[in-house]
């Protein structure tokens, strides 16, 4: 067990909907990680926050938007739904201060997405 | 640009032979290196990381990697193969360029054959 919770666990919703895939990174960890990954794409880096602000942003669509709460967890919207967003989305935190551990990113079970 | 390949989507062991996934990377300046495994319908789990100081580095389950950095590598290695080690392989890079985040390979799929 990492640490990181990530819910809900499943999702099943139809083209044109908007979800929320929510994230609680490990106790302490002040950066939270979004990533996709699909059947044939690897993963992929969507965006990471670190104490609530935007760090960096890799291949997130202009559809999906994130944010980090106060209280560090971190939610992943996904709106208008296209067939294609059906893919496993995780969640992973680190400790994002400066050593020798703050690069290490602790992965959530991950959201899997069906998008019928 | 920074990167890291993954140069094989699939490797193939025989059990108790010994295995290697291979990784390579270009970044500017010192790299930290890092190996992550994926079973089946889980998360990534960190495997083993190279910062700095001895090249072979040794992780969980048995696995250890070899950090040479003439030749650009991190190849991940085990000396005898286990079934149970059959997942998906991911290798890692800092970049330095953008704060904390992590460049990630392809993904090498390892299968184990008993």
């Amino acid at each position: 067990d990492s640490g990181v919770t990530q819910t809900p666990k499943h999702l099943i919703t139809a083209t044109g909907q908007r979800v929320t895939l929510r994230c609680s990174p490990r106790s302490g960890d002040l950066s939270v990680y979004w990533y996709q990954q699909s059947l044939d794409q690897g993963l992929q880096f969507l965006i990471q926050y670190y104490n609530g602000e935007e760090r960096a942003k890799g291949n997130i669509l202009e559809r999906f938007s994130a944010q980090q709460f106060p209280d560090l967890h971190s939610e992943l919207n996904l709106s208008s739904l296209e067939l294609g967003d059906s893919a496993l989305y995780f969640c992973a935190s680190s400790p994002g201060t400066s050593g020798k551990n703050s690069y290490e990113q602790y992965f959530g079970p991950g959201t899997r997405l069906t998008v019928t | 640009a920074q990167s890291v390949a993954q140069p094989e989507d699939q490797v193939n062991v025989a059990e108790g032979n010994p295995l290697t996934v291979k990784c390579t990377y270009s970044v500017s300046g010192n790299p930290y290196l890092f190996w992550y495994v994926q079973y089946p319908n889980r998360g990534l789990q960190f495997l083993l990381k190279y910062i700095t100081g001895d090249n072979l580095v040794k992780g969980s389950y048995g696995f250890e990697a070899e950090f040479n950095k003439s030749q650009t590598s991190f190849h991940l290695k085990k000396p005898s193969a286990l079934v149970s080690d059959s997942a998906l392989y991911f290798c890692a890079v800092r970049d330095r360029d953008s704060n904390y985040q992590l460049i990630w390979g392809a993904g090498t799929k390892l299968i184990i054959k008993p």
